[in-house]
């Protein structure tokens, strides 16, 4: 089993459409958790971090937290053109060993 | 604040050479980590240092590969003959401490040839 799971797409949604990003992990007892957006050729630049049980919004970002499931998701309101990426699902185990997630890789048509 | 700061930004090398990839931590960070990313793949970790320390190795390969974070200058990832499954982009990211975020490097892409 991976340490961080994720479905590697593509995922393609509709311009203005919700797009949602899933990733389980394996260690049950990881605390923290961040979503990672990289571009082709690009760096991964963070752009969300949940550390408690339900939701947490930022903008048109929603991560989602279920420690019991060992489950975590972003949600991605009115979908733009320029939220093409690949995201990357993160996770804080052990003595802060960041492992991430093979990515999924989101289109969104016009 | 300059961002963490990675180079050189490309590299080649021929097979048998040495790869010394280098990273600047953002001012004020005393962790550093690498990871190495293959085409159409996730980020695998490599290693995690703070100062003069290396804290986890657990995703270096056993041979060829070292890692330093010295207490003046920049953190050094260390290839010696390289071979062509070398070949990634190596990402160096840094943070101010224990279970905060990490800000990563532009990357350094090596090339094997």
């Amino acid at each position: 089993q991976k340490e961080v799971e994720q479905n590697s797409g593509p995922l393609s949604v509709p311009e203005g459409a919700i797009a949602s990003l899933n990733c389980t992990y394996s260690d049950r007892g990881s605390q923290s958790f961040f979503w990672y957006r990289q571009y082709s050729g690009k760096s991964p630049e963070l752009i969300m971090s949940i550390y408690s049980n339900g939701d947490k919004e930022d903008g048109r970002f929603t991560a989602q937290l279920n420690k019991a499931s060992q489950y975590v998701s972003l949600l991605i309101r009115d979908s733009q053109p320029s939220d093409s990426a690949t995201y990357l699902c993160a996770v804080i185990q052990g003595a802060q060993k960041l492992v991430f997630g093979q990515g999924t890789r989101l289109t969104i048509n016009p | 604040n300059a961002g963490v700061m990675q180079n050189p930004r490309h590299l080649v090398r021929r097979r048998g050479q040495e790869a010394r990839l280098r990273c600047s931590p953002m001012k004020g960070h005393s962790h550093v980590y690498w990871y190495r990313q293959l085409p159409e793949e996730g980020l695998k970790f490599m290693v995690y240092l703070q100062k003069e320390n290396i804290i986890d190795e657990s995703g270096m390969p056993k041979e060829r590969f070292s890692a330093e974070f010295p207490k003046e200058g920049p953190s050094i990832l260390r290839i010696q003959q390289v071979v062509r499954g070398d070949s990634a982009a190596y990402f160096c990211a840094s943070s101010p401490g224990i279970d905060e975020k990490l800000f990563f490097g532009s990357g350094t892409q090596l090339s094997v040839l």
